[in-house]
């Protein structure tokens, strides 16, 4: 199994431009979360999904936009990049309930 | 106030030392308690669930009380390999659905 999955693993954009992160589990997992970290304010929910066809905002939704047609991918979108969105992305997905999660290898994202 | 605290360090060791940390957490509702662990560049990975009545893997004993809303990580006879960051993570149900919360770590070097 190659559990979760992101891609790209790196992007630099210039502001203003829009981009797509793609997050995708084999593992029959009903929950994904997409997470932002940056130094110093550790691993921020920006928004997850509770099932195919749901999302919900998390703590830092502004300026980012997801989707999950598929229950094994979770989409986020950047519609119009801002330097301030530099961060290093990470996706994960879990079973219902309060059980562990399981992450991806990450996205480093550079917006200049 | 933050969900979820802990003190960022970091806790710098020598070999064989016993290191503990804690972490709080605002939310008296919260259901599941985790540490993951974090090297360097990487992903966030399970170390330990943790247990009311506290559990032990090897060197490794986490331990929870509720009444104070802490958790607490031992790691006895520390090694250079477990030079990384300590994520404490709670997990509270909002609405239906359950939303794990990470404090933002705790930096731990062994040194020779």
């Amino acid at each position: 199994n190659a559990g979760v999955t992101q891609t790209p693993k790196f992007r630099v954009l210039k502001t203003g431009q829009s981009m797509t992160l793609l997050c995708a589990q084999d593992m029959n997992h009903e929950y994904m979360y997409w997470y932002r970290q940056d130094p110093g304010m550790g691993l921020r929910l920006i928004h997850y999904s509770v099932g195919e066809g749901t999302t919900a905002k998390g703590e830092v939704p502004d300026g980012y936009n997801v989707s999950r047609l598929k229950k094994q991918n979770f989409l986020l979108g950047l519609e119009s990049a801002a330097p301030s969105q530099t961060s290093v992305y990470f996706c994960a997905s879990s079973y219902f309930g309060p059980v562990e999660a399981f992450f991806g290898q990450g996205t480093r994202l550079t917006v200049v | 106030r933050k969900e979820v605290e802990q003190d960022p360090g970091p806790f710098n060791v020598p070999e064989g030392a016993t290191v503990a940390f804690n972490c709080t957490y605002s939310n008296s509702a919260s259901q599941s308690f985790f540490w993951y662990r974090q090297d360097c560049r990487k992903e966030p990975k399970l170390l330990m669930s943790v247990y009311s009545s506290g559990n032990e893997d090897g060197r490794f004993t986490a331990q929870l009380n509720r009444a104070s809303q802490y958790i607490s990580l031992l790691i006895r006879d520390s090694k250079l390999s477990d030079s990384a960051t300590y994520l404490c993570v709670v997990t509270t149900s909002s609405g239906g659905s359950y939303i794990p919360t990470f404090g933002r770590g705790t930096s731990l070097i062994v040194h020779p």
